[in-house]
């Protein structure tokens, strides 16, 4: 069954550094996403991308954020300058239609920043 | 904006029997999405079922169920014949409509199930 993959599964950063987190959406997918998970608390949106394009982000995809989608399998998340409160459960989802379709989420990146 | 609430931050069930994790949400659309995700230890989301706001009869996945009842705004989940491998984080979530339409999911606080023998 398809499934989105992330790589990698565990980084650990000094602040101040620049992360990529990447992810890997279901082939046939057109919408991309990340969330994330900050240690014991609920997930948070961050970033939707359609077409090549942020479609929507929230208020903590602030310009620290980026994300890309360098080629057509590949869809990255960087954080130029880390801080400690990026910490976090990071996860990728893709889904296949806009609307109430489900979101299928990646295993997540979890990102330790020291 | 859209709201889930999930006020049981644990639950205990004991094998093979059912349980039921509560989710009330809010949100001023017409239209709108719920969805149940499973969180394992392991740490990745696993889908379990989703309801959709005009459906009329209750979403149905094997031993996971959907209460849906609207006017109460309420999606709770239904699990029956608990098994130990049920035991996980459980997160309710609304599709909700953001700037450019019906993108983003948003979760509720979660309820950690604990499954007996």
């Amino acid at each position: 069954e398809p499934e989105v993959t992330q790589t990698p599964s565990h980084q650990v950063t000094q602040m101040g550094q620049e992360v990529i987190l990447r992810c890997v959406p279901i082939s046939n997918h057109l919408y991309f996403y990340w969330y994330r998970q900050i240690l014991g608390q609920k997930v948070e949106f961050l970033v939707s991308f359609y077409n090549n394009e942020i479609s929507e982000k929230s208020e903590i995809f602030d310009d620290q954020f980026s994300v890309e989608r360098p080629d057509g399998s590949n869809f990255t998340l960087k954080i130029r300058s880390t801080k400690l409160e990026d910490s976090a459960m990071y996860f990728c989802a893709s889904s296949e239609r806009q609307g109430f379709y489900e979101q299928y989420f990646g295993p997540g990146t979890r990102l330790t920043v020291t | 904006a859209q709201k889930i609430t999930q006020t049981q931050p644990g639950m205990f069930v004991q094998e093979k029997e059912a349980v039921t994790l509560d989710c009330t949400y809010d949100t001023s659309d017409q239209s709108y999405g719920l969805f149940w995700y499973k969180q394992p230890s392991s740490g990745e989301m696993i889908f379990l079922i989703y309801q959709g706001s005009y459906d009329e009869q209750n979403a149905t996945e094997g031993r996971y169920s959907l209460n849906f009842q609207k006017a109460r705004k309420s999606a709770n989940l239904v699990i029956s014949a608990s098994q130990l491998g049920d035991s996980a984080m459980y997160f309710c979530a609304m599709r909700g409509r953001g700037n450019t339409g019906f993108q983003k999911l948003v979760f509720g606080t979660g309820t950690r199930l604990l499954v007996s023998p």
